[in-house]
């Protein structure tokens, strides 16, 4: 099994440039998950979805977008980059909770994006 | 949101044990704890999780206090492999709020 894998590992934008960063996990998880992590700092939830078709904002959503088709990938948009959006973004994806436990998240090895 | 502290950062030998510690004073009784590593230029690895009772795997062990409000992982032999960024996290609702997490050194 491939677990999460995410596209591009590295991009360079300029500023008000648009992208998608890709993910996709073969592991049939209903949860899929956005993160970025500035230097230094620990994880910060962008958006996430809990299944096709749902999807839901984080802590840092602003400048993002998401959609959720398919079980298997979860794209995560920035229309008009930033200086600020410069970070490494992580997906990740888990099984649903099963009643208050929470399934282990696994991870992609990041995409390294750079707004200058 | 479920807050957790920890400690920057530890050091400790090759091959000793390793206790990294967690406060987590404001948990509920549905928080699950979970324990995630950060290797250098790779994404956040699973470690272990519990909730009440101690736990382990092939990994660590987990120690959790009575009264819930911190917790322990043990690394039983620590190799340079280990050294890492330690996340103490509190599950709930299916979200996890990452900390800065205790950057571990090992020294060999």
């Amino acid at each position: 099994n491939a677990g999460v894998t995410q596209t591009p590992k590295f991009r360079i934008l300029k500023i008000g440039q648009s992208m998608t960063l890709q993910c996709a996990q073969d592991m049939n998880h209903n949860y899929m998950y956005w993160y970025r992590q500035d230097p230094g700092m620990g994880l910060k939830l962008i958006y996430y979805s809990v299944g096709a078709g749902i999807t839901d904002k984080g802590e840092v959503p602003n400048g993002y977008n998401v959609s959720r088709s398919t079980t298997e990938d979860f794209p995560l948009r920035l229309e008009l980059a930033a200086p600020s959006q410069t970070s490494v973004y992580f997906c990740a994806s888990s099984y649903p909770t099963l009643g208050p436990d929470g399934q282990p998240q696994h991870f992609g090895d990041g995409t390294r994006l750079s707004i200058l | 949101d479920a807050k957790t502290t920890q400690p920057n950062s530890m050091e400790s030998n090759e091959e000793e044990p390793v206790h990294l510690p967690c406060n987590h004073s404001t948990i509920s009784g549905t928080d699950y704890i979970h324990w995630y590593r950060q290797l250098p230029s790779q994404g956040p690895e699973y470690v272990i999780h519990g909730l009440t009772s101690n736990v382990n795997n092939r990994m660590a062990s987990l120690a959790i206090a009575e009264d819930r409000k911190s917790s322990t992982l043990i690394l039983h032999r620590a190799t340079l492999r280990d050294a890492a960024v330690y996340y103490c996290i509190l599950n709930r609702d299916d979200k996890i709020i990452f900390g800065k997490g205790t950057r571990l050194h090992i020294l060999p």
